[in-house]
């Protein structure tokens, strides 16, 4: 089974921009769930989605925002782009949403912001 | 709220064993897990516990005691290839089941 992927894999962007995140989960997963993390905060959740609902949320403003299509596929946007949002964005995918079933990370989107 | 507390940074050496403790606080916790992750690279699943005691894989075990609001990751036969950071992550029902992570411990392994 081909893992979970995400694209681009490197963004530059401008204070003020706005940008889409893509990741494909693993085939037959249907919970997306996307995470920051930085040196200094760690892995913050962002948001959890399954079969195109989504379940939660974490703290973050409303500048980011996701959906999931009925292909499972999940993207994110962040407008507005301040510097404070750079970081790697990780999407992680599982068969199951909550409980024990474990989640399987891609390789993550590095996103600087100048 | 949730608080989830590591140890920064530890340092064994090959072939010894380390234990790599995690504490939490939540309110309807709802599993454990613990993460490796490399530099540079994403996070791999290691364990996972959801009822007290130990869950045994191969070099690999984790404890947990609800009651106490702990876990620790016991590493054996340490490799270098297992320096890295580990992280410990926490379900918590009261915040949707969404998974809170701890800041990690970065696992030193010198010769």
């Amino acid at each position: 089974k081909a893992g979970v992927t995400q694209t681009p894999r490197y963004l530059i962007k401008t204070r003020g921009q706005q940008v889409t995140l893509s990741c494909s989960p693993i085939s037959g997963h249907r919970s997306v769930s996307w995470y920051q993390q930085t040196p200094g905060q760690g892995l913050q959740f962002l948001f959890e989605y399954f079969s195109e609902t989504q379940r939660n949320k974490g703290n973050f403003p409303g500048r980011f925002s996701g959906r999931q299509f009925s292909n499972s596929r999940s993207e994110m946007n962040v407008s507005t782009l301040e510097l404070g949002d750079s970081a790697l964005y990780l999407c992680a995918s599982s068969s199951g949403a909550g409980g024990g079933y474990e989640q399987y990370f891609g390789p993550g989107t590095r996103l600087t912001v100048t | 709220g949730q608080n989830i507390d590591q140890p920064t940074e530890m340092t064994a050496t090959e072939g010894a064993i380390v234990q790599i403790n995690c504490t939490y606080q939540t309110s309807g916790f709802n599993g454990l897990f613990w993460y490796q992750q490399h530099a540079g690279e994403a996070p791999t699943f290691l364990s996972y516990n959801v009822l007290d005691g130990l869950e045994e894989k191969g070099r690999f075990s984790s404890f947990l005691s609800r009651s106490k609001g702990y876990s620790y990751l016991l590493l054996k036969e340490l490799q270098m290839k297992d320096s890295a950071s580990y992280l410990c992550a926490v379900r918590d029902q009261e915040y949707g089941n969404k998974l809170v992570f701890g800041a990690g411990t970065i696992l030193r392994v010198k010769s």
